[in-house]
């Protein structure tokens, strides 16, 4: 079956642009995760959807990030007034659900931002 | 002291090579564990899951789980330069989310 998509694949923006990423889960998983990554390091947490509440945002950065999700389904994260910082390859991952057992992570191809 | 350690290498094998990469972690109530293979330019594809302790083999891949030393390790026999990847650990308790390490890269020479 489909796999995780996400949308742009590569997106350059200038600095102070605002910028919305998305993400399309595997169909029937529940959880869905944001994450950044950084040229050459690891995962960053970002934000986590059960469904479509946010219960564990403590990722993000600042108050310029953002994220939402509709139902089940598609997820958007916005980037306002991005910052040459922001640059990294943002990974959305979903999983079929958290509550009882593991939370194994299925992981889209990631958008690589570049700001200028 | 982090919840997952992880050597980020780069560790550089022959083909043909046995690897061993390795991660440490801190908290004993962890009882699932992940490795993750992530290519260059690409998002991580989950390669193998073990339950609490013990082994778990598939082909060339072995992963181990050892509680009581709060250590994990995944081999891989007769290493391929498509191997070549950074590998990540993950891991977590019932409910809650991944931990990840930061992950190790791996390059394997022909």
């Amino acid at each position: 079956g489909a796999g995780v998509s996400q949308s742009p694949s590569n997106k350059v923006t200038e600095k102070g642009k605002d910028v919305e990423l998305r993400c399309d889960p595997i169909s029937g998983h529940t959880a869905l995760y944001w994450y950044r990554q950084r040229l050459g390091q690891g995962l960053e947490f970002l934000i986590y959807f059960q469904g479509n509440s946010a219960p564990d945002k403590s990722g993000l950065p600042s108050d310029r990030f953002s994220a939402e999700r509709t139902g089940e389904s598609v997820s958007t994260l916005t980037i306002q007034r991005t910052q040459q910082e922001d640059s990294a390859v943002y990974l959305c991952a979903s999983s079929p659900k958290r509550a009882s057992g593991t939370d194994t992570q299925y992981f889209g191809p990631g958008t690589r931002l570049t700001v200028l | 002291q982090k919840e997952v350690e992880q050597d980020p290498g780069p560790l550089s094998v022959p083909e043909g090579a046995i690897v061993s990469l390795n991660c440490t972690y801190s908290n004993s109530a962890f009882q699932y564990f992940m490795w993750y293979r992530q290519y260059s330019r690409k998002g991580p594809e989950l390669l193998m899951y073990t339950y609490s302790s013990g082994n778990k083999e598939d082909g060339r891949f072995t992963a181990q789980v050892d509680k009581s030393s709060k250590y994990i390790s995944l081999f891989i026999r007769d290493s391929q330069p498509s191997d070549s990847a950074t590998y990540l650990c993950a891991m977590n308790q019932a409910g809650t989310a991944l931990i990840f390490g930061k992950g190790t890269t791996l390059s394997v020479s022909s």
